[in-house]
């Protein structure tokens, strides 16, 4: 099945920093990768859609410039949050349609982030 | 608001039972209705999906049942095992890249 990686797996980092989280899909072409936060013993919420090659869709309430999403290629989509501050840590979760495919979402492991 | 409302919230399950977790939702331009399973620090891994042409599907010990004039969707989970203790999400979505709407969640615990 399709395979979706995320790195780091999790990361500690302290306030006022920047931090980089890598989406990989490993074995598939993905035109759009999906960004979702999860909070302990809640559901998903997603953040932005990425579309290779073009500008982040973000969703309402979240804030683009301290979440910068980049979708360079058809394999690779980043996220950066900026400037984190402890409320910013969280389940950070990605996923990737397969191009050609309207449905199907696979979903990386997940980063926890933890600012300190 | 809502769009997919899922329940029970948390559900025990005895060792070889049951599991039966509900989802309904609004938008009937919905044409796509999977179901993910979440283990504690991972991802979400899809379980099963059904369309709205079919009223059920079954892979292994896990079915979705579908009524599409009830706006409802259900998965079962035969036999359930005590490695089947997750969170389970449904889900929908409709047909042209655009994203998954999730429902709240249901915590299973499958009990010996």
């Amino acid at each position: 099945g399709a395979v979706v990686s995320q790195h780091p797996s999790w990361v500690i980092c302290k306030s006022g920093t920047s931090v980089k989280i890598e989406c990989r899909s490993l074995d598939f072409q993905a035109t759009t990768m999906f960004w979702y936060r999860q909070f302990p013993k809640q559901s998903l919420m997603l953040m932005a859609t990425s579309n290779e090659g073009s500008k982040a869709t973000y969703e309402q309430g979240v804030e683009k410039d301290k979440f910068l999403i980049n979708h360079a290629s058809l394999t690779l989509s980043t996220l950066t949050v900026t400037s984190a501050h402890p409320e910013d840590s969280s389940f950070y979760i990605c996923s990737a349609r397969e191009a050609g495919q309207y449905h199907t979402q696979y979903f990386g492991p997940g980063t926890r982030l933890t600012v300190l | 608001q809502q769009q997919v409302k899922q329940s029970p919230q948390s559900l025990i399950v005895q060792k070889g039972g049951i599991s039966i977790i509900n989802c309904a939702y609004e938008n009937t331009a919905f044409d796509y209705f999977p179901w993910y399973q979440q283990f504690p620090g991972k991802g979400p891994a899809l379980l099963i999906a059904i369309r709205p042409d079919v009223s059920e599907k079954k892979e292994g010990r896990f079915t979705i049942s579908f009524n599409k004039s009830a706006k409802q969707f259900s998965l079962h989970i035969m036999d359930s095992q005590p490695g089947d203790s997750a969170t389970y999400f449904c889900a929908a979505s409709i047909s042209g890249n655009t994203p998954l709407v999730f429902g709240k969640g249901t915590r299973l615990s499958v009990i010996a």
